[in-house]
């Protein structure tokens, strides 16, 4: 099993622009989900899904959107980036509620 | 909405001796799980130790134990006999029923050999 993969692992974009962060995991996971930790910060949720077809937002969801086609893929698209979303992006899944969180590499983004 | 504190935002522990890092929480739910997770410098977040709302016991796992105060919404992380390796950021969480989790910002743990 890979886990939960993320990629690109880092990216540099321009103010105004959009990219996609992809996630996905092969362990048959129902809940997935998407954070971002600022530098000595914890993690805020951004949005997440408990199922295929079903998201929800979270703590911090302003200029970011997600799907969830499929149970193994949860993209998450900045729409127009601005550096305010300059993070490390991390994707998670877990079996259901209340389990384990299984978390991905991260991704680190750059807004210039 | 739900918060998670972690007043402590540096610790310190010598080789073999037990350190213990604070977390308190605010929430309405009776229900709900918390978590510790470590963060070492390759910043991939891994499972300390997980436990439910509704049981009473404190949850053990290997060095490492919570004191699970659920009246005082606490839930504090001992670890024994701390190792080099136990060095991480160490992050307090909460999760609903619903699938959302809360994460605390975190403590630095520092081992000194």
């Amino acid at each position: 099993n890979a886990g939960v993969t993320q990629t690109p692992k880092f990216q540099v974009l321009k103010t105004g622009q959009s990219m996609t962060l992809q996630c996905a995991q092969d362990m048959n996971h129902e809940y997935m989900s998407w954070y971002r930790q600022d530098p000595g910060m914890g993690l805020r949720l951004i949005h997440y899904s408990v199922g295929a077809g079903i998201t929800d937002q979270g703590e911090v969801p302003n200029g970011y959107n997600v799907s969830r086609s499929t149970t193994e893929d949860f993209p998450l698209r900045l729409l127009s980036a601005a550096p305010s979303q300059t993070s490390v992006y991390f994707c998670a899944s877990s079996y259901g509620r209340g389990e384990t969180q299984y978390f991905g590499p991260g991704t680190r983004l750059l807004v210039l | 909405a739900q918060t998670v504190t972690q007043s402590q935002p540096e610790m310190s522990v010598q080789e073999a001796e037990t350190v213990t890092l604070s977390c308190t929480y605010d929430t309405s739910e009776s229900d709900y799980y918390l978590f510790w997770y470590k963060q070492p410098p390759s910043r991939q977040m891994i499972l300390v130790i997980r436990q439910e709302a509704y049981k009473q016991q404190n949850a053990t796992e290997n060095r490492f134990s919570v004191n699970f105060q659920k009246a005082a919404k606490s839930f504090s992380l001992k670890i024994s006999d701390s190792q080099l390796g136990d060095a991480a950021m160490y992050f307090c969480a909460y999760h609903t029923n619903a699938g959302k989790s809360t994460f605390g910002d975190g403590t630095t743990l520092t081992v000194k050999p």
